[in-house]
């Protein structure tokens, strides 16, 4: 059964600073997709990672993927009060259904 | 472009009462379609998804069903909803395996 674990599940920081989530899975998987989630809204696609060392960035996010460690982090950088909301890794297994198995989500809240 | 949409945004239902979700897709053709549904407790969890018109597998046993009666039509439903039914149930699709899942805006359901 296919995994997905994030850390942290909540952030609290202050605007300017730098901070990442990690997004950890269980078997193998050759494609990782980032969201956010607004309060009381839908996903909105961020990142999709498709193979091992793929970097994809836009603007103060930029996300990457290790497949040897099934891992992805989340950088943000010089974080600013807009980028608050909830994050989600999602991951489908090789070989699988094509649908998605997300993490818990990490709720980032950015203080000026 | 393409969009999706949902409906109703919110709902609220008695138990023992059926249920039906319409979700519909413009812009392109024979998309993958999903259901997911997000609850306390529970995180974002794939109920359905269909590959083609007639197509659909289902991830998690339970008292809903889904349907695809057209090449871009996707309904949800249930004979008779149970507290446990109550959530965000969130409609997605994507054009193939390895592109991002595009959401809609989402149906807020309770169950009183």
């Amino acid at each position: 059964e296919l995994k997905v674990e994030q850390n942290p599940l909540f952030l609290s920081m202050q605007e300017g600073k730098n901070y990442t989530i990690y997004c950890n899975y269980s078997t193998t998987s050759d494609r990782l997709y980032w969201y956010r989630q607004d309060p009381g809204k839908s996903l909105e696609s961020l990142f999709v990672l498709l193979s091992n060392g793929a970097v994809k960035q836009e603007g103060r996010l930029m996300a990457s993927l290790d497949t040897k460690a099934r891992l992805s982090t989340l950088h943000i950088t010089a974080a600013v009060h807009d980028l608050s909301a909830t994050y989600f890794c999602a991951v489908v297994s090789r070989g699988g259904a094509d649908g998605l198995t997300f993490g818990k989500g990490t709720h980032l809240i950015i203080q000026p | 472009s393409q969009t999706i949409h949902q409906w109703p945004a919110t709902l609220v239902q008695p138990v023992g009462s059926p249920l039906s979700l319409e979700c519909t897709v413009e812009g392109t053709s024979n998309p993958n379609l999903y259901w997911y549904r997000q609850a306390a407790g529970r995180g974002l969890q794939l109920l359905f998804y269909s590959v083609g018109i007639g197509q659909i597998s289902s991830e998690v046993p339970q008292n809903l069903s889904a349907s695809r009666p057209q090449d871009r039509q996707f309904i949800l439903s249930s004979k008779k909803l149970l507290l446990s039914d109550s959530g965000f149930y969130l409609c997605a699709w994507s054009a193939d395996s390895y592109q991002p899942q595009h959401f809609g805006d989402g149906t807020r359901l309770s169950i009183l």
